[in-house]
């Protein structure tokens, strides 16, 4: 059964400050998918990490992908206020039906 | 491009009644899903379609949910009969084979 953890599930911090978020899954996948959520809004694509090794990055935002460790990470850059909101990590399983899996999400909190 | 796009945005019905969310994904998108998110369970793939077919439907809570999508551009998420704990938001999500889900602005459910 697939299944994705992130952690930390809640995160408060200070702008100007660094922090990573982490989320590991289940299975030998090397398709990995970052989203975005604001609150009463819909899921926004971040980054899709095709492969072992890939590091993608968006203004204060960079995600990398370990297959072998099964662990990808979200590092947080300096952050600004904007970036409050949830951050969702997500499996697709390949092979099989291909369904995509959430972890449950990390809500950030960037406090001024 | 338009987008993925859902409707009703919001729905209030009393339990019992039949419910019907609908969702037109993205022109071209061959992979259409259905999640449902609450506070409590976070985000829970329903069902999922491939060429209009469904793949997997294995998250379906239970007999009273029906999905269907009889052509490319539309699919019908079905509850019937609705009760309190369906209360949720619905999202549909397309995606083009192994691409990014793109998500719709979601149905927010309410069941009195």
């Amino acid at each position: 059964e697939l299944k994705v953890e992130q952690n930390p599930l809640f995160l408060s911090m200070q702008e100007g400050k660094n922090y990573t978020i982490y989320c590991n899954y289940s299975t030998t996948s090397d398709r990995l998918y970052w989203y975005r959520q604001d609150p009463g809004k819909s899921l926004e694509s971040l980054f899709v990490l095709l492969s072992n090794g890939a590091v993608k990055q968006e203004g204060r935002l960079m995600a990398s992908l370990d297959t072998k460790a099964r662990l990808s990470t979200l590092h947080i850059t300096a952050a600004v206020h904007d970036l409050s909101a949830t951050y969702f990590c997500a499996e697709r399983n390949q092979g099989g039906s291909e369904k995509l899996v959430f972890g449950k999400g990390t809500k950030l909190t960037v406090n001024p | 491009d338009a987008g993925v796009i859902q409707s009703p945005r919001h729905e209030v019905t009393e339990m019992g009644q039949e419910v019907t969310l609908r969702c037109k994904p993205i022109s071209g998108h061959n992979s259409l899903f259905w999640y449902r998110q609450t506070m409590m369970r976070g985000l829970e793939l329903l069902i999922y379609f491939n060429n209009n077919v469904p793949i997997d439907d294995s998250g379906m809570p239970e007999d009273r949910f029906s999905a269907k999508m009889p052509n490319a551009s539309f699919s019908t998420l079905k509850i019937q009969p609705s009760e309190p704990r369906d209360s949720a938001v619905y999202f549909c999500a397309s995606s083009p084979g192994q691409g990014p889900l793109h998500f719709g602005n979601g149905t927010r459910l309410t069941v009195t």
